[in-house]
């Protein structure tokens, strides 16, 4: 069954570094997303994205973040310089979206992100 | 309701028994209720997509019913087996953008 997967499952990095978070979704989906969990707090939205383009992202997604569809099959999740706030496990969604009742996003196992 | 709530927040349940527990979500701009199955290190499950007011959805052992006039879902696993030891996270959707506002889950505890 086709699935959604993102690498590295776990990364520790230094406060005020670069990562980048990497997603393949489901292969022929076309909507793209990322959420996060901050340890003991719900998932909470980020961004979506369609067509190569950000539809919709919420105030966390600020200027340190940025999300690129690099080739047919990546989307990646870039932040510019971590902060020790930035920790939390990063989930990447897919969804086919064609049909409203069965309008499902389907979740990566999540990148756990330690900003030391 | 401004936010998705579930409630309880965690239960135990012995094997065999059959449980339930609550979504509650804003019952304004409602597009879909999604239900999800978290298992710790492994990817949230998709488990139902609820869209019309009085649906009622199964998979195994699992259903939920939805009721959009009040704003909320029950989940129902009839004769619970250590397996379906979980956290189920609800997930309300106010337009086909598809951005999903979850709730802080239940965590279920199916002990032999």
């Amino acid at each position: 069954e086709p699935e959604v997967t993102q690498t590295p499952s776990h990364q520790v990095t230094q406060m005020g570094q670069e990562v980048i978070l990497r997603c393949v979704p489901i292969s022929n989906h076309l909507y793209f997303y990322w959420y996060r969990q901050i340890l003991g707090q719900k998932v909470e939205f980020l961004v979506s994205f369609y067509n190569n383009e950000i539809s919709e992202k919420s105030e966390i997604f600020d200027d340190q973040f940025s999300v690129e569809r690099p080739d047919g099959s990546n989307f990646t999740l870039k932040i510019r310089s971590t902060k020790l706030e930035d920790s939390a496990m990063y989930f990447c969604a897919s969804s086919d979206r064609t049909i409203r009742s069965t309008d499902t996003q389907y979740f990566g196992p999540g990148t756990r992100l330690t900003v030391l | 309701i401004l936010n998705v709530e579930q409630s309880p927040q965690s239960l135990h349940v012995q094997e065999g028994d059959s449980t339930n527990f609550t979504c509650s979500f804003p019952s304004s701009n409602f597009y879909a209720l999604h239900w999800y199955r978290w298992e710790t290190a492994k990817s949230p499950e998709a488990l139902f997509v609820m869209t019309l007011n009085g649906d009622e959805k199964k998979k195994g052992r699992i259903s939920a019913t939805l009721n959009t006039k009040e704003g909320y879902s029950y989940l129902y696993i009839k004769g619970s087996q250590p397996e379906d030891s979980a956290t189920y996270l609800c997930a309300y959707q106010t337009d086909s953008w598809g951005k999903l506002q979850f709730g802080a889950g239940t965590q279920v505890v199916v002990t032999p």
